[in-house]
């Protein structure tokens, strides 16, 4: 079975510096990936996707992921952070038809 | 346009009681999928399906019954609500491999 690990619950990061949120999955065959957004009271929003070609990834909001097929990683990348960007963030993979297994989500706090 | 749709957002049960949360949605997509969200186990899927007229379990389905009325409506029954119940239920679809669309969830207290 397909699975993605968030190790971080926490990430804290000053506004205008870089932000990094972890992701690793375990797949068998060509993963996959997604991560998603979800502010608070809110449902999850989509913010980017690895099907397939290019490893770095650009999505929503100036979000971008690296895919790194050595090390299986989809680490959620942003160059300059914005207090609005606070929020909790879940990595997932594609399994069965359709379905996507969820992370368990990190809560990403950016300090004015 | 509004995408995936969910009534009620918020509900208090009784142990015992029954309920059915409905789910919506006007993309013309052919999979929907119920999720519960708890804290620190990220979402974790209920039921799905994969189109209309089909319904399949998923990681945790037990006490729980599903609809899929037509190609829009995707219903999720608890037909006798108990505390381990208590969660966030988000409905979502899906055009395939582009991923999931989520509604704004349900929350619900079972007491």
């Amino acid at each position: 079975a397909q699975s993605v690990a968030q190790p971080e619950d926490q990430v804290n990061v000053a506004e205008g510096n870089p932000l990094t949120v972890k992701c690793t999955y375990s797949v068998s065959g060509n993963p996959y990936l997604f991560w998603y957004v979800q502010y608070p009271n809110r449902g999850l929003q989509f913010l980017l996707k690895y099907i397939t070609g290019d490893n770095l990834v650009k999505g929503s909001y100036g979000f971008e992921a690296e895919f790194n097929k050595s090390q299986t990683s989809f680490h959620l990348k942003k160059p300059s952070a914005l207090v609005s960007d606070s929020a909790l963030y879940f990595c997932a993979v594609r399994d069965g038809p359709g379905n996507l297994f969820f992370g368990t989500g990190t809560r990403l706090t950016v300090i004015p | 346009n509004a995408g995936v749709t969910q009534t009620p957002k918020f509900q208090v049960l009784k142990t015992g009681q029954s309920m059915t949360l409905q789910c919506a949605q006007d993309m013309n997509h052919n999979s929907m999928y119920w999720y519960r969200q708890d804290p620190g186990m990220g979402l974790r899927l209920i039921y799905y399906s994969a189109s209309e007229g089909t319904t399949d379990k998923g990681e945790v389905p037990n006490g729980y019954n599903v609809s899929r009325l037509n190609k829009r409506e995707f219903s999720l029954r608890l037909e006798s609500a108990a505390p381990s119940q208590t969660s966030v239920y988000f409905c979502a679809s899906s055009p395939g491999i582009k991923g999931l669309f989520f509604g704004p969830g349900t929350r619900l207290t079972v007491l």
